[in-house]
């Protein structure tokens, strides 16, 4: 599976958007980017994922470069409960199991 | 909405003792995994499960571990002997079968601790 890099750790104040990017300059052509996260101790929660058109659902945006080797998540509006370790993971289709490979993610920190 | 609902929520037991961790996937969901997160560390991929049978498994799922899907509704994992190194949160997810880039959705684990 293509590596993914992001960066350790990133703070947004409350209310602002916040901007996760994630580097997966390997990726190839059949590989969706998933983005995850993790709130203290619970099992990671999905967020958005997508192949390389931008997307949007009630909880984020995703927007892939059109080289498809980064992307960002946006929360448009972090609140508190925002606080949490984001993932971005890449993982090809043909995976048999599909099974995903977690990295260490970017800890987000919303700051009130 | 729908979730994965894993029990039970910790579970201690000696070690060299076998532990049966539980989980209800999603209905309708045909697709089975189980991951494990130890203390500070990352979420690793331990097995996935379709058709009745194992499809991938990670090195860490050894001879000591074994999974069963014994009705239509839970799905298991039991680890024969335990270790201390088997502590850990262990998490259960699963996905729909239509299209194999949809995600899979992750229950809220299930912390074994061994003494």
């Amino acid at each position: 599976d293509a590596k993914t890099t992001q960066p350790p750790s990133m703070d947004c104040a409350e209310g602002r958007a916040a901007n996760l990017p994630c580097n997966h300059s390997t990726i190839s052509g059949n590989e969706y980017v998933y983005w995850y996260r993790q709130i203290h101790s619970q099992g990671p929660q999905y967020i958005i994922h997508g192949l390389k058109n931008n997307e949007t659902n009630e909880m984020a945006s995703l927007i892939i470069t059109e080289d498809r080797k980064s992307s960002t998540l946006i929360l448009p509006h972090a609140t508190l409960r925002d606080t949490a370790v984001y993932y971005c993971i890449v993982r090809p289709i043909w995976n048999t199991g599909n099974q995903f490979y977690f990295g260490t993610g970017t800890s987000l920190t919303v700051i009130p | 909405e729908p979730e994965v609902t894993q029990t039970p929520s910790h579970q201690v037991t000696q070690m060299g003792q076998e532990v049966i961790l539980r989980c209800v996937p999603i209905s309708n969901h045909l697709y089975f995994y189980w991951y494990r997160q130890i203390l500070g560390q990352k979420v690793e991929f331990l097995v996935s499960f379709y058709n009745n049978e194992i499809s991938e498994k990670s090195e860490i799922f050894d001879d000591q571990f074994s999974v069963e899907r014994p009705d239509g509704s839970n799905f298991t994992l039991k680890i024969r002997s335990t270790k201390l190194e088997d502590s850990a949160m262990y998490f259960c997810a699963s996905r729909t079968g239509t299209g194999h880039n949809q995600p899979q959705h992750f229950g809220d684990g299930t912390r074994l601790s061994i003494l």
